[in-house]
């Protein structure tokens, strides 16, 4: 099935930075999510977004709509060791009750 | 707090054992779904549902089947396990209408072990 685009696989950031991870697709979406999974635990939902060009901030954490609705952007600011784990972008498209399409995830780890 | 419960954090079976990985949810949603997840390879889709008694195929079913027979209930079943079949599976709900969007509730996942 088709998946959204995120890269790279991993990222290795010093505490205190901000890190900026993006997400794409060659198809439209109506609505983009971001996904935040801990080490043995499953994802949890950080931020959703409805509208295109719509900004959404969750503390320190915030997400954008692409305008063109392909793709989609998550910025952490200041960041800090339990930031660590694997950010999932999430995708869907119109109709009700469509499924969400994800991306592979990127693992941040965060150099204290 | 809602909730999607997995019944085991942890499991190791044997080649060619029956398996069933068993999932509920508090919430009243229809949707329920199972993923598999590996290193590089992101969430796969096994089996979802839309409601109780049906299910549809998702991206990779092979070896597995699935039973919805009460709303807040989805069992995964490996019928033969396999050692290919050694991955964390995870397991989500949803329910999807009006303006809100929340995705899926995921659980903590259970991590299979096949020896």
């Amino acid at each position: 099935g088709q998946q959204l685009n995120q890269s790279p696989q991993s990222m290795f950031i010093q505490e205190g930075e901000d890190v900026s991870m993006n997400c794409t697709s060659s198809s439209i979406f109506n609505t983009w999510l971001w996904y935040k999974q801990e080490p043995g635990e499953g994802p949890v939902l950080l931020i959703a977004l409805y509208k295109a060009g719509e900004l959404t901030s969750n503390g320190r954490l915030t997400a954008q709509f692409g305008i063109t609705r392909k793709d989609s952007f998550l910025n952490i600011s200041a960041s800090i060791p339990s930031d660590v784990g694997i950010y999932f972008c999430a995708g869907r498209k119109a109709g009700a009750n469509s499924k969400l399409t994800f991306g592979k995830g990127i693992t941040l780890s965060v150099r204290p | 707090d809602v909730k999607v419960t997995q019944s085991s954090r942890y499991l190791v079976k044997r080649t060619g054992e029956k398996v069933f990985l068993e999932c509920v949810q508090d919430m009243d949603h229809e949707n329920m779904f199972w993923y598999r997840q590996d290193p590089g390879l992101g969430l796969r889709l096994i089996y979802f549902s839309y409601d109780v008694k049906m299910k549809e195929k998702g991206d990779i079913p092979e070896g597995y089947s699935v039973s919805r027979e009460k709303k807040e209930r989805f069992s995964l079943i490996l019928e033969s396990a396999s050692t290919n079949q050694t991955s964390m599976y995870l397991c989500a709900s949803s329910s999807y209408g009006g303006n809100s969007d929340y995705g899926y509730t995921f659980g903590s996942g259970t991590r299979l072990t096949v020896v």
